[in-house]
């Protein structure tokens, strides 16, 4: 399978500071990108869909202001979380489509975001 | 819209046994695929099996296989001879065909394998 990575895997960043969390696609190039939340036990939520070259879609209830989406080229997309709450505290993936096929589908591995 | 749905937030299985997870979906579409996640600790999301919608024939790999219900609506997963390192969160998801790319997941069911 595709080799996707994230960084950092994990960030402790203080209250109202700026975090950016990259995503890349190392082996493949990624037409489309979702960014998705996990609270601790519970399951993924989508953020966001984000296309090379466009503005991302973002999910109803999340707020575009706060989670800039780039997806800069096929292999890169970044998550900035601007003035950064506790409440922002998650576990943050990516996912990379890679093409048509239904598995075709690669998650990184995941940041872990703490806000003191 | 589509949801997905598993009704056991936790099992728990004996090694070397059996153990089957639920998972029910809705969707007013034809052409679909359904897949099984697993979520170890690390976190690292990994897929354990996919079943196309159009295939009757119910899709295995190894230990897992699946019994898709198309009628039903149901797609469970049955691991068997469980192992220590089967003990997981385990998601359910579900994409619409088309080269869809929303994937729509479950609440998750987490998996503890007793030794």
């Amino acid at each position: 399978g595709a080799v996707v990575s994230q960084h950092p895997s994990w960030v402790i960043c203080k209250s109202g500071t700026s975090v950016k969390i990259e995503c890349r696609s190392l082996d493949f190039q990624a037409t489309t990108m979702f960014w998705y939340r996990q609270f601790p036990k519970q399951s993924l939520m989508l953020m966001a869909t984000s296309n090379e070259g466009s503005k991302a879609t973002y999910e109803q209830g999340v707020e575009k202001d706060k989670f800039l989406i780039n997806h800069a080229s096929l292999t890169l997309s970044t998550l900035t979380v601007t003035s950064a709450h506790p409440e922002d505290s998650s576990f943050y993936i990516c996912r990379l489509k890679g093409g048509l096929e239904a598995h075709e589908q690669y998650f990184g591995p995941g940041t872990r975001l703490t806000v003191t | 819209a589509q949801t997905v749905t598993q009704s056991q937030p936790e099992m728990s299985v004996q090694e070397a046994e059996t153990v089957t997870l639920s998972c029910t979906y809705d969707t007013s579409e034809s052409d679909y695929y359904l897949f099984w996640y697993k979520q170890p600790p690390s976190r690292q999301m990994i897929l354990v099996i996919r079943q196309e919608a159009y295939k009757q024939q119910n899709a295995t790999e190894n230990r897992f296989s699946v019994n898709f219900q198309k009628a039903a609506k149901s797609f469970s997963l049955k691991i068997s001879d469980s192992q220590l390192g089967d003990a997981a969160m385990y998601f359910c998801a579900y994409r619409r065909g088309n080269a869809g790319n929303m994937l729509t997941f479950g609440g998750g069911t987490r998996l503890m394998v007793k030794p």
